[in-house]
């Protein structure tokens, strides 16, 4: 139980593009889910957590309007990053909570050229 | 804000020897600790979870404590394996709502 896959798992975009990372908990429903982001050889950092049918609450120093966050369902969220720069570059991976459970997906890796 | 600590960064150890690594937190007000594996490039499995109310969990060559008073949690892998070899995280959680702070890892490395 409590399986959450993470879509795609890697990806490779242009400059000035956007991409859309999708996380849905598969066996169970996630009022609450959290997007991290994980640079080489450094942790996972927070940087929103994303609730079901309202605003993303963001960590401080994610900009909001760089890293648009929507959880339309309670099974869906998606992580999208709007004009890419090369320093967006990194392992994100989202993670969501069922009951007493944290499930976290296989995460994505973003190379933006 | 809550701050993990993972010492060392990196360790190698020959199979068969027993791996101790180390976590500490600053706020001894956690919901619970968990510990992590991490392959390269991919992502969490999750080890072991500890309560809060819970001195230590095992599961099979894994053990974990935890001591809120002094901040700690350590993870024993037992008879360590090549297949162990990995990054371990651990992660404290301040609310019950899933929200984790991670330590930056250690790096594992066990040779045959």
């Amino acid at each position: 139980g409590a399986v959450v896959s993470q879509h795609p798992s890697w990806v490779i975009c242009k400059s000035g593009t956007s991409v859309k990372i999708e996380c849905r908990s598969l066996d169970f429903q996630a009022t609450t889910m959290f997007w991290y982001r994980q640079f080489p050889k450094q942790s996972l950092m927070l940087m929103a957590t994303s609730n079901e049918g309202s605003k993303a609450t963001y960590e401080q120093g994610v900009e909001k309007d760089k890293f648009l966050i929507n959880h339309a369902s309670l099974t869906l969220s998606t992580l999208t990053v709007t004009s890419a720069h090369p320093e967006d570059s990194s392992f994100y991976i989202c993670s969501a909570r069922e009951v007493r459970v944290v499930a976290f997906g296989s995460g994505t890796r973003l190379t933006v050229v | 804000k809550q701050e993990v600590t993972q010492i060392p960064a990196a360790l190698s150890v020959p199979e068969g020897e027993n791996l101790v690594l180390n976590c500490s937190f600053t706020d001894s007000a956690i919901y619970n600790l968990q510990w992590f594996r991490q392959d390269p490039g991919k992502g969490l499995t999750s080890l072991l979870l500890i309560q809060s109310s819970q001195r230590e969990q095992t599961s099979g060559r894994l053990n974990a404590s935890l001591d809120k008073s002094s901040g700690r949690s350590t993870l024993y892998i037992v008879a360590s394996q090549p297949g162990d070899s990995a990054t371990y995280l651990c992660a404290a959680s301040t609310d019950s709502w899933g929200k984790l702070q991670f330590g930056a890892g250690t790096q594992v490395v066990v040779t045959p």
